[in-house]
Parts: structure tokens; C-alpha cells; sequence
């Protein structure tokens, strides 16, 4: 099993630009979110879902769209990147949606807007 | 605002040392997880504890939950330069959606061999 899959692993945008950051998980698991984390801030919860079809805000939605069309991917859009949005970016997926279960994680998304 | 706060920020030790890491969090919890983070890396799950367990070992790890208090420490034996890393406590709590796991901000351990 690949596990939690992000591409890609480096992005530098512009402000102003729009990307997708791609998240895919290969263990038929129900949960997936996005993370942000800065220096000093930790992992901060952008946006979760429980299932297809279903999404949730996390703690710092604003600038950031999800869809969940299939079970295995969550991508993550930026419509019109900022300087703030600067961070490393986790994608994380678990088993069930009820909790006590683990979160696997992806390796990451460097992004820098300038 | 972060429901975990780890303490303290940063440890060093030498090799053979133990170290310990303190996470305090501040509503009712379904369990409370740790995770250890590489440099450059994404975070990998170490143990997970249940709201109604007191104490969990795994290896050379031993977690220990305190929900009167609302803390958590974590115990690291006869550690190891390999052992370099951030250690995350995460809570997971109910939300509307499910429960979310919500992180604190680490705590670094530096082991010098």
C-alpha cells in the first residue's frame, strides 16, 4: 500500500493564483482532512470529511475549498493564493469516522506564495 | 486556539536518558493520541489512549492520561539519538461531523549521543 499520496511536494504561486493541492489514500478509509503548520502554530485543521459527499470546516477554513467525489481523494483548491497561506500542508486519513483510530499522514505540500 | 499544549517546548537529554513530555488539553476527550514528526517529514502515529485507560505502554513508551486533571504525559525509556524528533499530543473529541483531532504545538527532543 502507497498509504496517504500528495503531490506535489514543493509549489510556488503568486498571489492571486489558484492551485489544487491532490491528496489520494489507497486503505479504503473513510476519514479525510487537511492540515496546515506554521512555526510556533502547530497542525491546525483546515477541512475535514467523513465520507463522498460530505465535508466539513476545521478550525481555518477561509481561502480553502474541498470536494470528496470518491473515498480515496481529497484535494484541497487555494482560489486566489496569499502570503499567508505560506505553509506545509498535511493531508491525513483514518479508518473510521467515529474516532479511536490513528491518522495516517502524507509527506506534505511546501507551498510559498510570494 | 490549539486544544493541546505540550510541555515543555523543547528537551535535550543525553543518550541512555529518559525523557518526558506533558500535554495538557482542555474539553471532554473520546482518547488522546501521540505522534512523533521527522524533520521534513510527515507525522506518524505513536499510541493512542482511550478516555477511560489510566496508563498504555508500547515498547519503550509509556503514555499516561489523567481526564480530572486533563492531562497526558508521555515517557520515553533509554532513549536514543534515533529518537530526535517533535512528539505531538493530539485530542480527539466529537465534532458535528464526526471527531476531528485537534493538535498542540510539539515539543522537540533533541537526544545527543
Amino acid at each position: 500500500n502507497a498509504g496517504v499520496t500528495q503531490t506535489p511536494k514543493f509549489q510556488v504561486l503568486k498571489t492571486g493564483q489558484s492551485m489544487t493541492l491532490q491528496c489520494a489514500q489507497d486503505m479504503n478509509h473513510e476519514y479525510m482532512s487537511w492540515y496546515r503548520q506554521d512555526p510556533g502554530m502547530g497542525l491546525r485543521l483546515i477541512h475535514y470529511s467523513v465520507g463522498a459527499g460530505i465535508t466539513d470546516q476545521g478550525e481555518v477554513p477561509n481561502g480553502y475549498n474541498v470536494s470528496r467525489s470518491t473515498t480515496e481523494d481529497f484535494p484541497l483548491r487555494l482560489l486566489s493564493a496569499a502570503p499567508s497561506q505560506t505553509s506545509v500542508y498535511f493531508c491525513a486519513s483514518r479508518a473510521y469516522m467515529g474516532g479511536n483510530s490513528p491518522l495516517h499522514f502524507g509527506n506534505g505540500t511546501r507551498l510559498t506564495v510570494t | 486556539s490549539q486544544q493541546g499544549e505540550e510541555d515543555p517546548q523543547a528537551l535535550s537529554i543525553q543518550e541512555g536518558e529518559n525523557a518526558t513530555m506533558n500535554c495538557s488539553y482542555k474539553t471532554s476527550i473520546n482518547n488522546l493520541q501521540w505522534y512523533r514528526q521527522n524533520s521534513g517529514r510527515g507525522l506518524v502515529h505513536l499510541i493512542l489512549i482511550r478516555s477511560n485507560e489510566r496508563e498504555k505502554h508500547s515498547g519503550r513508551l509509556r503514555v499516561t492520561l489523567d481526564t480530572s486533571k486533563k492531562s497526558s504525559s508521555l515517557l520515553i525509556t533509554a532513549s536514543r539519538a534515533a529518537d530526535t524528533a517533535s512528539y505531538f499530543c493530539a485530542t480527539d473529541a466529537r465534532g458535528t461531523s464526526g471527531s476531528r483531532l485537534t493538535f498542540g504545538e510539539g515539543t522537540q527532543l533533541t537526544v545527543n549521543p
